[in-house]
């Protein structure tokens, strides 16, 4: 089945440490997304990708970096310079560049701090 | 891209169908209505989303009115596995610039289906 799929499913921080993570897609894509979720708030943008080797920043992208070297994945590294990285973490994808397409989730991945 | 309102919460019966509403007053001729749903700890799921006709697919209906200033989301026999929070969206087509394809989810409506 197609889909996206983003691992591990919970990851735990430690100071000062960089932690990635992976979301994969099979459904051919163009464009992806990498969002924040705090509890009882919505979404909100840290990185996107329009192209395989181009992305850019969004909403609040302090702290995180990205790659696309692939059109299939888009890992999302959060650096120690993230300073409040408890989280849950969502990555989407969506065929080509119109706008009328809908965005497909994964599951998230859930990030602590020890 | 417009701003949506919904209410904090709604029940349902087991069967019965669920009607979620959305208020989008100030949403622009270029801007679809879409919804999605997210079930606790999972990711948001896509459920249907239009323009300014009706839309109906195998999960939902979406009945968006005459003047586009608000939508209902219809689920036609709600079950316990729709429990989850609905989110109403719009979001401009095409485009670019900072808020390229970016989706912007508000409070939403938290569903509660009663056996």
């Amino acid at each position: 089945d197609g889909g996206i799929t983003q691992s591990p499913k919970y990851l735990f921080r430690k100071e000062g440490q960089n932690v990635t993570l992976s979301c994969e897609q099979n459904l051919n894509h163009d464009a992806m997304y990498w969002y924040r979720q705090d509890p009882g708030q919505g979404l909100r943008l840290i990185y996107y990708s329009q192209i395989v080797n181009d992305f850019q920043k969004g909403d609040i992208a302090e702290g995180y970096s990205v790659s696309r070297e692939k059109k299939e994945s888009f890992p999302l590294t959060v650096t120690s310079a993230q300073k409040n990285p408890t989280a849950f973490y969502l990555c989407a994808s969506t065929a080509g560049h119109y706008f009328n397409q809908p965005q497909h989730f994964g599951d998230g991945t859930r990030l602590s701090i020890l | 891209d417009a701003k949506t309102t919904q209410p904090p919460s709604m029940d349902c019966a087991e069967g019965r169908a669920a009607n979620l509403p959305c208020n989008h007053s100030t949403i622009s001729g270029n801007e679809y209505v879409y919804w999605y749903r997210q079930i606790h700890s999972q990711g948001p799921q896509y459920i249907i989303h239009g323009l300014k006709n009706n839309e109906t697919n195998e999960m939902a209906s979406l009945i968006i009115t005459e003047d586009r200033k608000s939508s209902t989301l219809i689920l036609p026999h709600a079950t316990l596995r729709d429990t989850a929070v609905y989110y109403c969206i719009v979001r401009v087509a095409g485009g670019g610039g900072t808020s390229y394809g970016k989706l912007t989810f508000g409070q939403g409506t938290i569903l509660t289906v009663h056996p």
